[in-house]
């Protein structure tokens, strides 16, 4: 069976720290890992990871995949309190209209 | 540019009423579009999704039903709401290579 394993379930942190969230999935006819940002309603597309090892960056955000350790991690550096949400990741899935999403890591960001 | 909109934002309903929850898209023609369920603290579950015009697959057994009565119209009805049915509703619709964008959520309460 599919699965999408996110941890920590829930991170709290003061502004400026780094934080990293990880998520490792187990998709048969994996095609990328994509993560979403979610604060009081709709996740928004943060990033979608199709290639091993190549670093996916936006501004104070990053990502990467490895398609060997089926794990990818999302990096935050210096947080704001601006982003405190539910991060979650996805796994997609070819030939399938379907994605696999973890239960979500949620950050909160004290100032 | 695209845009997908969802109304109801809020609803709260008896136990055994209907539920009627609409999603429009703008600004893309024949979209894949997609009903998910979000449970407090878990991950987004795959209801129903559309490839076309009256053409419905459901990922899971349940009181719900979904309609494409126009290419860009996607709705989720009920005809006896349960207590079970409560929840965060997400339409979304999929872009190539680029992951969901989802609508702002619905968040059912049934009491």
């Amino acid at each position: 069976e599919d699965k999408v394993v996110q941890s920590p379930l829930s991170l709290v942190v003061h502004e400026g720290d780094t934080v990293t969230l990880n998520c490792s999935y187990e998709v048969t006819n994996f095609r990328s890992l994509l993560w979403y940002k979610q604060e009081k309603k709709a996740p928004t597309f943060l990033f979608m990871l199709t290639s091993s090892g190549i670093e996916k960056k936006s501004g104070r955000l990053s990502s990467i995949l490895d398609k060997k350790e089926l794990f990818s991690i999302l990096n935050i550096t210096a947080t704001q309190t601006g982003d405190s949400a539910v991060y979650l990741c996805a796994g997609d899935i070819y030939n399938n209209n379907d994605m696999r999403f973890g239960a979500g890591t949620r950050l909160t960001v004290k100032p | 540019s695209q845009t997908i909109h969802q109304w109801p934002a809020t609803l709260v309903q008896p136990v055994g009423s209907p539920l009627s929850l609409e999603c429009t898209v703008e600004g893309t023609s024949n979209p894949n579009l997609y009903w998910y369920r979000q449970a407090a603290g878990r991950g987004l579950q795959l209801l129903f999704y559309s490839v076309g015009i009256g053409q419905i697959s459901s990922e899971v057994p349940q009181n719900l039903s979904a309609s494409r009565p126009q290419d860009r119209q996607f709705i989720l009805s009920s005809k006896k709401l349960l207590l079970s049915d409560s929840g965060f509703y997400l339409c979304a619709w999929r872009r190539l290579n680029y992951g969901y964008t989802f609508g702002s959520g619905t968040r059912l309460t049934v009491v």
